[in-house]
């Protein structure tokens, strides 16, 4: 049984510029959810899919913007990126509400 | 306004010793209450979870304690090991009755060090 897998690891992007980041869930997983990590801190909840819909979504501008493939892989969309956004980016799966998160490596986002 | 805090930022233990982390959380709602372990360049990865059903939960040296009537939870760890060296944070979720899954509120992360 494959984990979470994100792609890429690690990521340098100018500020204004728009990132795409993107994430296999664990096989058999129907929701996938997106976590930012700033340095030093707990993850935050970004949003949620599930079945292809976005059925959560936390604190977080438009500007953050996701999608989830028939397939069940996701990605995650950032536009006009400002400093703040740098952070270790994760994403995580599961099967249902009494199923455990597996988180994958996460993508580091660095905006300079 | 955080929701879970968790305390304390960094722990020193001497091998063999216990450890121990304390959270407590505001929104009665919260009734999914996990413990995630971090190490450096990794993702948190699930350690054990309690819900609110029960007042204690322990697999292996692993315990976590919880206290209902004053929305606070802990996690001890038994005969620590300097493998145990890692970031762990404390999480809660409300009872999602929709499809899919639930969104968790992390604390801010405990930084463990187990020393020979």
């Amino acid at each position: 049984e494959t984990g979470v897998t994100q792609s890429p690891t690690h990521l340098i992007k100018t500020r204004g510029q728009q990132v795409t980041l993107r994430c296999s869930s664990q096989s058999g997983h129907n929701t996938v959810s997106w976590y930012q990590q700033a340095l030093g801190q707990g993850p935050q909840f970004i949003f949620q899919y599930y079945r292809e819909e976005e059925n959560g979504r936390g604190n977080f501008p438009p500007r953050f913007s996701g999608l989830q493939f028939p397939n069940y892989s996701s990605e995650l969309n950032v536009n006009a990126l400002e400093l703040d956004d740098s952070a270790l980016y994760l994403c995580a799966s599961t099967y249902d509400s009494s199923s455990p998160l597996h988180f994958g490596n996460g993508t580091r986002l660095t905006v300079t | 306004q955080q929701q879970v805090k968790q305390s304390p930022q960094s722990l020193i233990v001497q091998k063999g010793g216990i450890s121990i982390i304390n959270c407590a959380y505001e929104n009665t709602a919260f009734d999914y209450f996990p413990w995630y372990q971090q190490f450096p360049g990794k993702g948190p990865a699930l350690l054990i979870a309690i819900r609110p059903d029960v007042s204690e939960k322990k697999e292996g040296r692993f315990t976590i304690s919880f206290n209902k009537s004053a929305k606070q939870f802990s996690l001890h760890i038994m005969d620590s090991q300097p493998g145990d060296s890692a970031t762990y944070f404390c999480a809660a979720s409300e009872a999602y009755s929709g499809a899919g899954s639930y969104q968790l509120t992390f604390g801010k992360g405990t930084k463990l060090s187990v020393i020979p």
